[in-house]
This record gives C-alpha cells, structure tokens and sequence, in this order.
C-alpha cells in the first residue's frame, strides 16, 4: 500500500489559509469517510486534528477544517497563527487487510 | 488525563530482538483499541500494528507481518510490541496510540527510538 501523496510544503502569512491535499485511490480516501489528519511540531508526538473528514475533537481551533472530494481529501487552516507552523500528515482507513495507510507529510510554513 | 508512555527502545544488532512497552494511564485501556506507530527521523509516519480492547483482533502492516507482535495486558494497562527479526529499515521512532476516535489515534505517546545498526 502506497503512501497517501502531499505536497512536501505550503505557506501563508498570519491571518491568511493555507489549504493541504491529500491524494489517495477509490480504496482508500474514496473509498472511506475515515480521514484523519494530524499536526506534529519538531520533535513532538502527533497531535489528531481532523477525524471522519471533517470532525473536530475537542480542544481544536475552528480554523482548521477538512473536507474530501473523491479520491482528495484537503486540510484548511484559516487565520493563519505562528503555532500553526507544523508538519501536516493525513491518514486513511485502506480496508481490512492494509486497514491504515498516512500521507507524505507537508510542512507548513507561517511566513 | 490521558497518558501513554513508551519505554524499552535502544540499540540493537540486525536479526536481534526487543521488546517496546506503552504504559497507559488516564482512561479505560480495555475499552480502546491501541496502536503502534513509527517515524524514520526525519521521516514520515507509517502505520504498524494495532489490536482491540479486549487483545484480539490484531492487524499488521506487510512490513513487519511475522515479525513484530502486538499484545496487551488489560490488568497492567500496558501495550506491547515485540520486534524479532530486526532489520536496519526498521530503525525509526516508534509511538503507541490510542483508538479513541474511529479509526483515529486521539492520543500519542511522546515515542521511543529503536535503532538497529551493527
């Protein structure tokens, strides 16, 4: 099972959004609402943003959003804050014999 | 408060063995299912193992499938990973996880480095 594909980086000033992709195949982000997405600070444990494409646990920001078209799942972080630098990855359920597959990552840049 | 702490990582020779501990506290551990996770430094996040809150079922990635093992002890409210079979490829930083969100880890520990060099 290949690897979700993210663009390595993406940046933005304070206070702008800053929208992340997420591209993976009709078997694993089409085929499933189970997107998750996580935020990792340089030598940090990741952190759950998103789950289910688009929910929220608590303690998140609303500034972070997700949605998913077909095969593309996408992170939006609006009002762009200076702790929002961070590595990005998604994640998604790949059925019952690769069950979890993340993406590449995508470093966030807050310029 | 949720807590997850991983211990048992080091050093070890290809072909040897270790086994990673995830001490879990905060929560009803029996209730979750659990994962493991890595992290090649300087890399990006692969799925490894996870198991049910009452230790079976369990599912691997192809990568480690006849390697590694995941088990749990519900009275000690801890995880495990044995690792036998080593190989230089799975030197990363391992991370144990809580299933608390569906099929979402909600909790990560701060992780725990394997390295595997001669």
């Amino acid at each position: 099972q290949s690897a979700l594909t993210q663009p390595p980086s993406a940046s933005g000033s304070p206070g702008q959004s800053v929208t992340i992709s997420c591209t993976g195949t009709s078997s694993d982000v089409g085929g499933y609402d189970y997107v998750s997405w996580y935020q990792q600070h340089p030598g940090k444990a990741p952190r759950l943003m998103i789950y289910e494409v688009s929910k929220r646990p608590s303690g998140v920001p609303d500034r972070f959003s997700g949605s998913k078209s077909g095969n593309t799942a996408s992170l939006t972080v609006s009002g762009l804050q200076a702790e929002d630098e961070a590595d990005y990855y998604c994640s998604s359920y790949a059925g019952s014999n690769t069950l979890y597959v993340f993406g590449t990552g995508t470093k966030v840049t807050v310029l | 408060e949720v807590q997850l702490v991983e211990s048992g990582g080091g050093l070890v020779q290809p072909g040897g063995s270790l086994r990673l501990s995830c001490a879990a506290s905060g929560f009803t551990f029996s209730s979750h299912w659990m994962h493991w996770v890595r992290q090649t430094p300087g890399k990006g996040l692969v799925w490894v193992a996870h198991i049910n809150g009452d230790g079976s079922p369990t599912s691997y990635a192809d990568s480690v499938k006849g390697r590694f093992t995941i088990s749990r002890d519900n009275v000690k409210n801890t995880l495990y990973l044995q690792m036998n079979s080593l190989r230089g490829e799975d030197t990363a930083v391992y991370y144990c996880g809580r299933g608390g969100k569906p099929v979402a880890i909600d909790y990560w520990g701060q992780g725990t480095l394997v390295t595997v060099s001669s």
